[in-house]
């Protein structure tokens, strides 16, 4: 099973500020396979990036997604107050999916 | 548009079983494979497994092997998710959700999830 390790835990920022957020893997994952998601309090996962790169429908563009093999990064270029939530990534190999445990983004 | 409903919230003791559905609309049901994801009280995201809705087939987490059943009926477009042998920390938000992805023989199975049920919350405690 590949693990997926996002750091940092929690991240504190102020908005307009830039926010850069890791997810590494235990094994080499397709970029195809990997996406990232935001949660809010109370709400269902929204996705955010699919394809390591490729936004979702009616994602904002301060959202950007890069990496491949083991290191993945979400960047959100400047942050907004509705951006302050929980983000995870997940991927998805050999019919099996995990998730990363999270970063919190939080105003500073 | 694509909609996933799910089940009201549920209260179980430890021992009991707990049966979540989901009610699929707006896409032809048994083209996307159903997945299945839990998050305990301020915790993260726990894949639990998929079910095929067109053959029933299924996979499931090696965690919850032996204690997960996911089954499907197709005539009301719905997919359940039971968990047995309940403990307290099986008290968690179950959701369920589905997206695009590479089609297996007629089935899409999802590289990511773009729709989520809003959540069934169960309550395991005595």
């Amino acid at each position: 099973e590949i693990v997926l390790t996002q750091s940092p835990g929690t991240l504190s920022l102020s908005p307009g500020e830039r926010a850069t957020l890791s997810c590494r893997a235990s094994q080499s994952v397709s970029s195809k396979y990997l996406a990232w998601y935001q949660q809010k309090p109370g709400q269902a996962p929204r996705l955010l990036i699919y394809g390591a790169s490729t936004r979702a429908t009616g994602i904002p563009d301060r959202f950007s997604g890069s990496g491949s093999g083991t290191d993945f990064t979400l960047t959100i270029s400047r942050l907004e107050s509705e951006d302050f939530a929980v983000y995870y990534c997940q991927q998805y190999g050999s019919s099996l999916y995990t998730f990363g445990q999270g970063t919190k983004l939080e105003i500073k | 548009q694509v909609q996933l409903v799910q089940s009201g919230v549920e209260v179980k003791k430890p021992g009991a079983s707990v049966k979540v559905s989901c009610r699929a609309s707006g896409y032809t049901f048994t083209d996307y494979y159903m997945y299945w994801v839990r998050q305990a009280p301020g915790q993260g995201l726990e894949w639990m497994g998929w079910i095929n809705p067109k053959s029933g087939g299924t996979n499931y987490a090696q965690r919850f092997q032996g204690r997960v059943t996911m089954t499907r009926d197709t005539s009301i477009t719905t997919a359940y998710m039971e968990l047995s042998r309940l403990r307290s920390d099986d008290t968690a938000v179950y959701y369920c959700c589905m997206g695009p992805g590479e089609r297996i023989f007629g089935v899409v199975r999802a590289y990511y999830m773009d729709v989520w049920g809003k959540g069934t919350t169960v309550t395991v405690s005595s």
